[in-house]
């Protein structure tokens, strides 16, 4: 059974980036059909796809975040990661990692549990 | 961006009802659909994949249909364990977007 766990700072300042990193157990992310996805939630915008990272290396950005956003793959700790750079109150959410399954469909099968990053001075 | 619409954004229901909600995409989307299921303080659920195509594991009583741009999400006979907020979400487009959620409580 594959589990995804996020970790990182819950509180961020205004301007300053946002570092997550993602956890997988139970599976290399390296192999099979899958990318590698930080999803976002929030009282206001609900649920908000931020990106993928596909074992290749191939990344692709929610074009409303795109030029904020990086997600790196470390292979060895079986790890991905989340950079947000420039963080106003509004990227406060609860963040998952999630894998998403590639084939035919496309869907999100495995969620981390989600951590809440709070941007605040 | 593929915009999600799902109605209504709530409802109440009792156990043993048969709950329908819907979820309409901004444009066609086939049949690229997924639902998910979450309960408070945890993460969404994978229910069904390709708008109907139940994820193993995932009691029958969920169905999932629709194709274009209206998708139906059916749970007869809802149990007490079914009370959550309900996502679909469109995988025909990168970026992935969902609905706004509908929230099944209980009457």
């Amino acid at each position: 059974q594959v589990q995804l766990q996020e970790s990182g700072p819950g509180l961020v300042k205004p301007s300053q980036t946002l570092s997550l990193t993602c956890t997988v157990s139970g599976g290399s992310i390296t192999s099979g059909n899958y990318y590698w996805s930080w999803i976002r939630q929030s009282a206001g915008k609900g649920l908000e796809w931020i990106g993928r990272m596909s074992p290749s290396g191939t990344t692709k950005y929610n074009p409303s975040l795109q030029s904020r956003v990086t997600i790196s793959l470390d292979a060895s700790k079986n790890q991905f990661s989340l950079r947000l750079s420039s963080v106003t109150a509004a990227d406060t959410a609860v963040y998952y990692c999630a894998r998403e399954y590639t084939y035919t469909y496309n869907w999100f099968d495995f969620w981390g549990q989600g951590t809440l990053v709070t941007v605040s001075s | 961006d593929i915009q999600m619409t799902q109605s209504p954004s709530s409802l109440s229901a009792s156990v043993g009802d048969r709950v329908t909600i819907t979820c309409r995409a901004s444009q066609s989307i086939y049949i690229y659909l997924n639902w998910y299921q979450q309960k408070p303080g945890k993460a969404p659920n994978l229910l069904i994949y390709g708008a109907s195509n139940l994820r193993s594991g995932v009691p029958s009583r969920f169905s999932g249909s629709g194709s274009g741009t209206d998708f139906t999400l059916t749970v007869n006979s809802l149990q007490p364990e079914d009370f959550a907020t309900y996502y679909c979400q469109q995988s025909h487009s990168v970026s992935w977007t969902f609905g706004q959620g509908t929230k099944v409580e209980i009457k």
